[in-house]
């Protein structure tokens, strides 16, 4: 199975910060790698497929990058809503594995 | 409205099984796998395992077989999961989510299903 890790676990940031997510597999994977924002309680929502494409109706201030086993999720100009846990998934080969999140926090 | 909906909270006892379903309204339902994903509280998001509805083909997580079926009901496209043989440490928010192929992507989700086990 691909093992998926992101750093850092967690982070504080203030409205305004870019701040920047990093996703490793342990394996290459191409660009076959899907980036989710989760609010708690709720369900996971599509933020980055394909390592680089923005999903519908998200904010440009999202934006992925990388290819092989090194990803970046960066935010530009954090905003409030933007508060949340985020996670890489790996869409390469099955199992589908997701990284164990990132929860930014506000500072 | 493209959306999944799912049945309502459950608690059961050590031992025992349940069953969640996974409606699907506003695009084809055969032309979309359905996935079940799980997260256990203050923990990450765990794969489960897909089923196409066009043929009822599964693939279930290796740590899971044997105690896993999904199947569905293409007349009222509707999912199952059921998870039989229940541990304290199959408490989780369970989710269905519809995979898309040419994103290679679980695009919409439904809105989770609260499985207790306790005694």
């Amino acid at each position: 199975d691909i093992q998926m890790t992101q750093s850092p676990s967690s982070l504080s940031a203030s409205v305004g910060d870019r701040v920047t997510i990093a996703c490793r597999a342990s394996q290459a994977i191409s660009r076959f790698l899907n980036w989710y924002q989760q609010k708690p309680g709720k369900a996971p929502k599509v933020l980055i497929y394909g390592a680089t494409t923005l999903q519908s109706g998200v904010p440009s201030r999202f934006s992925g990058s990388g290819s092989g086993t090194d990803f970046t999720l960066t935010i530009n100009s954090l905003q409030p809503e933007d508060f949340a846990t985020y996670y890489c998934q790996q869409s390469f080969s099955t199992p589908r594995t997701f990284g164990q999140g990132t929860k930014v926090e506000i500072k | 409205q493209v959306q999944l909906v799912q049945s309502g909270a459950e608690v059961k006892k050590p031992g025992a099984s349940v069953n969640v379903s996974c409606k699907a309204s506003g695009f084809t339902f055969t032309n979309h796998y359905i996935t079940w994903v799980r997260q256990a509280p203050g923990q990450g998001l765990e794969w489960m395992g897909w089923i196409s509805p066009y043929n009822g083909n599964t693939y279930y997580l290796q740590n899971l077989q044997g105690r896993i079926t999904m199947t569905t009901d293409t007349s009222t496209s509707t999912a199952y999961m059921e998870l039989r043989s229940l541990r304290s440490d199959d408490t989780a928010l369970y989710f269905c989510a519809r995979y898309t192929k040419v994103t290679d992507l679980f695009d919409i989700w439904g809105q989770g299903t609260m499985v207790i086990v306790s005694s």
